[in-house]
């Protein structure tokens, strides 16, 4: 029962500092997607997996890179931190993304960059 | 830029009160969603209207649909202090991808 598991749940990284967020699901879902959240900006998706060897474009895509490395992972990797991607980073997944597509988020990954 | 847009964005009420929100979008959609967040955790899903559905019930929630307005309502009644969370709207684009939020409403349910 484990739903959408993510780690790290907390990381502090130096300006200019990589490191790949990790999300797996367990429910046998097709579609993936990362969100970052900020204060008083709701989330904003930066990237979508719709199928296992898919990946598109959110709305904040730059800076990032993600990866579907199976049908239960999806990675999002910053190659090099900057100060304005210290945020709140939510996993979610969805049974049929071209249907209801009705999200199952993971507990979120807070990332300050210095 | 975001589809929704929420409003109030902030709310207290009394305990045994309704509680309403509103949401307005910019686009088609197929679908409009709402989740709750409770501090410090992730969203939870709360309930879906599809664009061709008014009204739809689920429990103590109520959501009503406008799409010659581009404007949904949630309506809590018999609010609970447990109730006090973040609570977003969320719509589908009619490709179904994409699933854009709103800023949220933030509740607080005073006992």
């Amino acid at each position: 029962n484990a739903g959408v598991t993510q780690t790290p749940k907390f990381q502090v990284l130096k300006t200019g500092q990589s490191m790949t967020l990790q999300c797996a699901q367990d429910m046998n879902h097709n579609s993936m997607y990362w969100y970052r959240q900020d204060p008083g900006m709701g989330l904003r998706l930066i990237y979508y997996s719709a199928s296992e060897g898919t990946t598109d474009k959110g709305e904040v895509p730059n800076g990032y890179n993600v990866s579907r490395l199976n049908k239960r992972e999806f990675s999002l990797r910053l190659e090099s931190a900057a100060p304005s991607q210290t945020s709140v980073y939510f996993c979610a997944s969805s049974e049929d993304g071209s249907g209801a597509n009705v999200l199952t988020f993971g507990a979120g990954s807070r990332l300050t960059v210095l | 830029s975001q589809q929704g847009e929420e409003d109030p964005q902030a709310l207290s009420i009394q305990e045994g009160e309704n509680a309403t929100m509103n949401c307005s979008y910019k686009t088609s959609i197929n679908n409009l969603q709402w989740y709750r967040q409770n501090s410090g955790r992730g969203l939870v899903h709360l309930i879906l209207i599809r664009s061709n559905e008014r009204e739809k019930h689920s429990g103590r929630l109520r959501v009503t649909l406008d799409t010659s307005k581009k404007s949904s309502s949630l309506l809590i009644t018999a609010s609970r202090a447990a109730d006090t969370a973040s609570y977003f709207c969320a719509t589908v684009n009619t490709g179904g991808f994409k699933t854009i939020f709103g800023a949220g409403t933030r509740l607080f349910v005073k006992a």
